[in-house]
């Protein structure tokens, strides 16, 4: 298994600053992903972040509002720019591990909140 | 990708089981089902996976009928502390290099005292 921490664990941001979110995984790993959960809905997929290669986007999310960084096997970072007070839910990274059986691992989230 | 429905929520008092059915008619020959836990506050948690038949694990059961375009998911004897959304996801084959990315809305499960 994995375990996943998530900096920050919750934010208060104002309308218009960005701001960064951190994902620290205890193992290498090639696939991790970001997710958005807004209040009593289901996950949502933003991007796929593969290290060594720019992010994958699903349709509706943009690298310039949603720009992801990868820079090693264990660490992965979500940049939400020019926030609005429609950005505010909960931001979730998980990961699968090469060879396993499709399993996700989650970090505990990050629960924003724009002005 | 293969499209989920589940139950938008269920309720069951303690020391009873609980099944929560998907239905996916349109899973793919080597898609895989999977369950995920999720309690308020916290990111999903893996319950059990199957491709067929019957798969049992320490805290759940998984039955796939022979059409596979359904699936449920048992919980033996629910406590309070099950209460929580389930979710189930179609995809795969492990390894593969494909993943299980899309939630549905999940179920949300409420167990009574």
């Amino acid at each position: 298994s994995a375990v996943i921490s998530q900096k920050p664990s919750r934010d208060i941001c104002q309308r218009g600053t960005s701001l960064t979110i951190q994902c620290q995984v205890d193992s290498q790993v090639t696939m991790m992903f970001w997710y958005r959960q807004q209040p009593g809905q289901s996950l949502t997929l933003i991007a796929t972040a593969n290290q060594g290669s720019e992010a994958t986007y699903e349709s509706g999310f943009v690298i310039d509002k949603f720009p992801i960084s990868r820079p090693n096997l264990t660490f992965s970072t979500l940049t939400v720019s020019n926030m609005s007070p429609e950005d505010s839910s909960i931001y979730l990274c998980s990961v699968e591990q090469t060879g396993g059986n499709n399993e996700q691992f989650f970090g505990p989230g990050t629960r924003l909140t724009v002005l | 990708l293969a499209k989920t429905t589940q139950p938008i929520s269920m309720d069951s008092y303690e020391g009873q089981e609980v099944n929560i059915t998907c239905s996916h008619n349109n899973i793919a020959t080597n898609d895989y089902i999977t369950w995920y836990q999720q309690f308020p506050s916290q990111g999903p948690r893996f319950i059990i996976q199957g491709y067929k038949t019957k798969v049992t694990n320490e805290v759940a059961s998984l039955f796939i009928p022979a059409d596979r375009k359904s699936s449920t998911l048992s919980l033996p004897r629910v406590s309070l502390s099950d209460t929580a959304v389930y979710y189930c996801l179609v995809g795969g084959p492990p390894g593969a290099g494909s993943y299980q990315l899309t939630f549905g809305k999940g179920t949300k499960l409420s167990v009574i005292p």
